[in-house]
């Protein structure tokens, strides 16, 4: 299957700091990435829709200024947490699909963030 | 619309059967499945179009049914590999977002 490559896997940040989070694909050419938000033992809940060369698509709640969503190239896409406080400490996971082809869409490995 | 998951949590023996549904309010385009183990990002398993298909990988397998916008996953003959928490994902429409269940938390003991 196709590979989507997250990074970093882990990142401890101060409060008021921002930490960028990369999700990449590999050998596919990745139309859409999703950012999705996950608690412990809960569900994924999606951020935001990230298509190339446009803006992103926020979920309602998700606060578009403080999860900056770039997806500059068919391979990569990039989301930012502003101003990280304690209450943004979670598992951030990317998934990437080929909407042209309406395939499975491929997980990145995730990232635990902590705010502190 | 979240689609609901049930049961939320399930504890089987190895070799003993298991059905999680899947059930949505709204017209479904395709239903995809995953597994997570703890700690790790979801594993894809199964996609499953509008037309009431049915599929199955090794002693996995699932159905939709078009007509009661709900899908089925069937563990058979679990082994210790399928614990972990499985999600459906829906899709509304070709190409759309896909919206997770709350999940369902499978653990298959020895």
């Amino acid at each position: 299957g196709a590979v989507v490559s997250q990074h970093p896997s882990r990142v401890i940040c101060k409060s008021g700091t921002s930490v960028k989070i990369e999700c990449r694909s590999l050998d596919f050419q990745a139309t859409t990435m999703f950012w999705y938000r996950q608690f412990p033992k809960k569900s994924l809940m999606l951020m935001a829709t990230s298509n190339e060369g446009s803006k992103a698509t926020y979920e309602q709640g998700v606060e578009k200024d403080k999860f900056l969503i770039n997806h500059a190239s068919l391979t990569l896409s990039t989301l930012t947490v502003t101003s990280a406080h304690p209450e943004d400490s979670s598992f951030y996971i990317c998934s990437a699909r080929d909407m042209a082809m309406n395939t499975e869409a491929f997980f990145g490995q995730g990232t635990r963030l902590t705010v502190v | 619309q979240q689609p609901v998951q049930s049961p939320q949590a399930v504890i089987l023996r190895e070799g003993e059967d298991a059905v999680i549904n899947c059930s949505s309010s709204k017209a479904l385009y395709s239903v995809h499945w995953y597994r997570q183990k703890h700690g790790e990002a979801p594993v894809f398993l199964m996609i499953l179009l509008k037309g009431g298909e049915q599929k199955g990988h090794d002693k996995i397998s699932a159905s939709f049914n078009e007509k009661k916008q709900q899908s089925s996953l069937y563990l058979t003959a679990s082994q210790l590999s399928y614990s972990g928490t499985y999600f459906c994902g829906t899709e509304r429409a070709a190409g759309n977002k896909l919206t997770f269940g709350g999940g369902t938390r499978v653990l298959v003991k020895p």
